[in-house]
């Protein structure tokens, strides 16, 4: 059973407009939680990270807001652009996990011009 | 920056055939990982090895194994390639015990025919 989930494979989102990625989680003692981008060809590469301490962390474009009592976290990117178009995992880590990251399935976001 | 490197961008093989993957990293990491990527079921750890010379397993590591001999090198071994086993390899580093993030190589598209 998957411990991080990411229920819509594919978003298409308007150039300008906000794309908003969902995760959500099963296990309570994640603690860590970040987002990677990867293009076609290329390994993930870093995005933005949440600790749990935290409900929100932002950079420039990009947000996580954390929602511990839902399980769940969501990446806004506001404006999104066509470069944004990507795929997003997003993972989660814990303490009693030895701090290794469990990944969601990915979701496709698609950025129209 | 950190660079993390795999030795193949794309490889074929037969089934049944010996197969090393190799990544190298350049930031003197204690931690490596080497996970597979699947459409929809995202990043799954096979093995991670916290320090030269040691190894754990991963979440999926059966018919793979690996080899730390020296810090920098993290070495992915395919026993016996079978069909199940074609994917997309990706290999990572941190610092250890951080929780922080994790820098991936580029892939390796391996096909088993």
């Amino acid at each position: 059973d998957q411990q991080v989930k990411q229920n819509s494979p594919s978003l298409s989102v308007q150039e300008g407009r906000i794309s908003i990625l969902n995760c959500d989680y099963t296990n309570s003692m994640f603690d860590y939680f970040l987002w990677y981008k990867k293009y076609p060809a290329e390994g993930p590469t870093f995005l933005i990270s949440i600790s749990s301490i935290k409900d929100k962390n932002e950079d420039g474009r990009f947000t996580v807001f954390l929602n511990k009592s839902a399980k769940h976290l969501s990446l806004h990117i506001v404006p999104s652009q066509p470069g944004d178009s990507a795929v997003y995992f997003c993972a989660a880590s814990a303490k009693n996990y030895g701090q290794n990251f469990v990944f969601g399935p990915g979701t496709r976001l698609s950025v129209l011009p | 920056d950190v660079k993390v490197t795999q030795s193949s961008r794309y490889l074929v093989k037969r089934t049944g055939e010996k197969v090393f993957l190799e990544c190298v990293q350049d930031m003197d990491h204690e931690n490596m990982f080497w996970y597979r990527q699947d459409p929809g079921l995202g990043l799954r750890l096979i093995y991670f090895s916290y320090d030269v010379k040691m190894k754990e397993k991963g979440d999926i590591p059966e018919g793979y194994s690996v080899s730390r001999e020296k810090k920098e090198r993290f070495s992915l071994i395919l026993e016996s390639a079978s069909t199940n086993q074609t994917s997309m390899y990706l290999c990572a580093s941190r610092l250890p015990l951080t929780g922080e993030t994790q820098y991936f190589g580029p892939g390796t598209r391996l096909l088993v025919l």
